[in-house]
């Protein structure tokens, strides 16, 4: 079935210190990819995604490629806020792949920005 | 677009009573919602597929029984969990698959936070 691993957190780092999130995947078919975060006591937000391969999600100067080569979906951005504290779920939907409806998560990272 | 309410955000039960969760999609139709349980510092679970007018497709392990969930209409969908215990305290999350033709994500509500004592 399908599949999603990411680093375990939690990850601290220093404020405008780069960030790298890996994420890789398992699909049976060719899947949507997604990059969620959660704030302390909310629900989910869409932070990015992409459909296919190569393209590259962003917002809020996060980032994150498509590889299909390496099945890999790895969230970065170049200078954290302390702001950016939260927890980052990579994500994939296989629905057009005739895998499951709905989101398959990986477990989460959390992101800790000291000032 | 493709906004998701989700209500209550928090509830606090008596073991043995039943709470009702429910989740609304604002400004589009959603024929297949989502509904997943968090654990404290863990993933999303799904525990069913919400579809309008038919019957939810749990998911392994969850208790059909208990947690009862009904899709009404195509903008409403409900999760309730009957004969709650405190091992069923955590976060509920319900999610709404886009619209088709459009470019969104999977929208999700913003959670309710259940404990029950």
């Amino acid at each position: 079935g399908d599949s999603v691993t990411q680093m375990e957190g939690p990850v601290t780092l220093s404020e405008e210190a780069f960030l790298t999130i890996n994420c890789t995947y398992t699909a049976t078919g060719y899947p949507s990819l997604f990059w969620y975060v959660q704030y302390p006591g909310e629900g989910l937000q869409l932070l990015l995604k992409a459909t296919k391969a190569d393209d590259k999600g962003s917002n809020k100067g996060f980032e994150a490629t498509y590889r299909k080569e390496t099945t890999s979906f790895h969230l970065e951005k170049g200078s954290v806020q302390v702001s950016d504290s939260a927890v980052y779920f990579c994500a994939l939907s296989d629905l057009l792949g005739g895998g499951a409806d709905g989101l398959t998560f990986g477990k989460g990272t959390h992101l800790i920005i000291q000032p | 677009g493709a906004v998701v309410s989700q209500h209550p955000s928090r509830v606090i039960c008596k073991s043995g009573t039943s709470v009702k969760i429910e989740c609304r999609s604002l400004d589009f139709q959603a024929t297949t919602m989502f509904w997943y349980r968090q654990f404290p510092k863990q993933s999303l679970m799904l525990m069913a597929t919400s579809n309008e007018g038919s019957k939810a497709t749990y998911e392994q392990g969850v208790e059909k029984d208990k947690f009862l969930i009904n899709h009404a209409s195509l903008t409403l969908s409900t999760l309730t969990v009957t004969s709650a215990h405190p091992e069923d305290s955590s976060f509920y999350i319900c999610s709404a698959r886009p619209p088709q033709g459009t470019n969104y994500g999977y929208t999700f509500g913003s959670g309710t936070r259940l404990t029950v004592v």
